[in-house]
């Protein structure tokens, strides 16, 4: 596979569920990313990790945690979610945080809808 | 608090007509903009701006960033109906390593 994966597609979960995104890239990239689009408003970043480091939080709430096992995978580990964060979850890559080259290419997202 | 905002939100036009979207951008410390093209889900990259006056082009595509007034244009000529898609903009923030995107502008191109 090439580019940056993301499973599952579709989500539906409810408020007292735990689950898991998750996000690779077979680009060798050194930096990921996770993005919140919800309906009419901008694309929101949430988490960025530089090297399996985190180096920006955007004031997540808890009930998100990310995980980054290596350069290759991320992971959004999600609970007692609310519907306000039904939404598209984009996972990007990009060769280095905070490098003069910062294209970042995307992943197809995950559409997640809380009951 | 850095911003981008992006106009119009939404542009319907027939086949044929060129579009120009605009995009305009208060940060820090700026390093680049850059173009996306949303269809379905994924963003796919257009165009990485660094330089004010200097215009790049892909095709039917091109764009422009003057970094004096704070703002970027894309410009679409002979518009066709694949065109149709959400056109993202977004700032590279050097300080704070991300990129921050504009609402979008939703194109819609009619046969």
């Amino acid at each position: 596979e090439t580019g940056v994966t993301q499973t599952p597609r579709h989500l539906v979960m409810g408020m007292t569920n735990k689950k898991s995104l998750k996000c690779e890239q077979h680009l060798g990239h050194n930096a990921m990313y996770w993005y919140k689009q919800s309906a009419k408003k901008p694309l929101e970043l949430m988490f960025v990790y530089s090297l399996e480091e985190r180096v920006e939080n955007n004031s997540v709430p808890s009930r998100f945690s990310p995980e980054c096992p290596n350069s290759s995978h991320l992971f959004l580990h999600l609970h007692t979610l609310q519907p306000e964060d039904s939404a598209l979850y984009l996972c990007a890559s990009s060769q280095r945080a905070g490098a003069s080259y910062n294209e970042q290419f995307f992943g197809p997202g995950t559409r997640l809808t809380v009951l | 608090e850095d911003k981008v905002v992006q106009s119009p939100l939404s542009l319907v036009v027939h086949e044929g007509d060129t579009v120009t979207l605009n995009c305009s951008y208060e940060v820090t410390n700026f390093r680049s903009l850059l173009w996306y093209k949303q269809e379905k889900k994924a963003p796919t990259f257009l165009f990485m701006l660094t330089s004010s006056g200097i215009e790049k082009k892909s095709g039917r595509l091109s764009s422009i960033l003057d970094k004096k007034e704070l703002f970027s244009i894309l410009n679409i000529t002979a518009t066709q109906t694949g065109d149709s898609a959400v056109y993202l903009c977004a700032v590279d923030d050097q300080g704070a390593q991300k990129l921050v995107f504009g609402q979008g502008t939703r194109l819609t191109i009619n046969p």
